[in-house]
């Protein structure tokens, strides 16, 4: 199973700032999710954006595939405290296995 | 939904005794994943169940860890015998159907072993 590469590792901006998170993968993929993890906590879906798609909004974030480039994008929109957190990407892989990327570290300071 | 469920929160033991994790998954859920969380290694699958059957174990580090999954709400993760390399955030996951299907996480057990 391939694993997704995070840039940038780690983020830091203020509040209202937007952050931007990518992650690069190698080979063709039917899907791809993003997750949060807040400190000492497991990880939350955020939202899955497939092949044939090239853009998905949830709220303040918004996730963007290009598939000729084999990366993805997300995008949080006026950023707040609450979302300090890491942002992982997650790839399919055989069967039903999703295999993490290494992450990016978001540090949203007032 | 109480969510996924992980006892304990955090487990602190010494090299050479066995630990025991534990999980209860959303209900519904057929699907159970354990993965394992390092600083060096970031998440790593370590084996999946469906339908309380064990699918893939092939991320297992080493005969010395073993899953069961006796009933639809109930896993147990165990190590036998510990290691200090085996300290990490042991996660249990669930999903409806697997797939494309997001997995919803537990809070992990934080496991020392000195």
């Amino acid at each position: 199973s391939q694993q997704g590469e995070e840039d940038p590792q780690a983020l830091s901006i203020q509040e209202g700032e937007n952050a931007t998170m990518n992650c690069s993968y190698k080979t063709s993929i039917n899907n791809l999710q993003w997750y949060r993890q807040n400190s000492g906590r497991g990880l939350v879906h955020l939202i899955l954006i497939r092949s044939n798609e090239r853009e998905k909004h949830s709220g303040r974030l918004r996730v963007t595939l290009d598939t000729s480039k084999k990366s993805s994008s997300l995008l949080i929109t006026a950023s707040r405290a609450a979302d300090t957190a890491s942002y992982f990407c997650a790839l399919p892989g055989t069967a039903s296995k999703l295999t993490f990327g290494t992450g990016t570290r978001l540090q949203v300071t007032l | 939904d109480a969510g996924v469920i992980q006892s304990p929160r955090h487990e602190v033991t010494e090299m050479g005794q066995e630990v025991t994790l534990r999980c209860k998954p959303i209900s519904g859920h057929d699907y159970l994943f354990w993965y394992r969380q390092t600083m060096m290694r970031g998440l790593e699958l370590l084996i999946y169940f469906n339908n309380n059957v064990p699918i893939d174990d092939s991320g297992m580090p080493e005969d010395r860890f073993s899953a069961k999954m006796p009933n639809a709400s109930f896993s147990t993760l165990k190590i036998q015998p510990s290691e200090p390399r085996d300290s990490a955030v042991y996660f249990c996951a669930s999903s409806f159907t697997g797939g494309a299907d997001p997995l919803h996480f537990g809070n992990g057990t934080r496991l020392t072993v000195t």
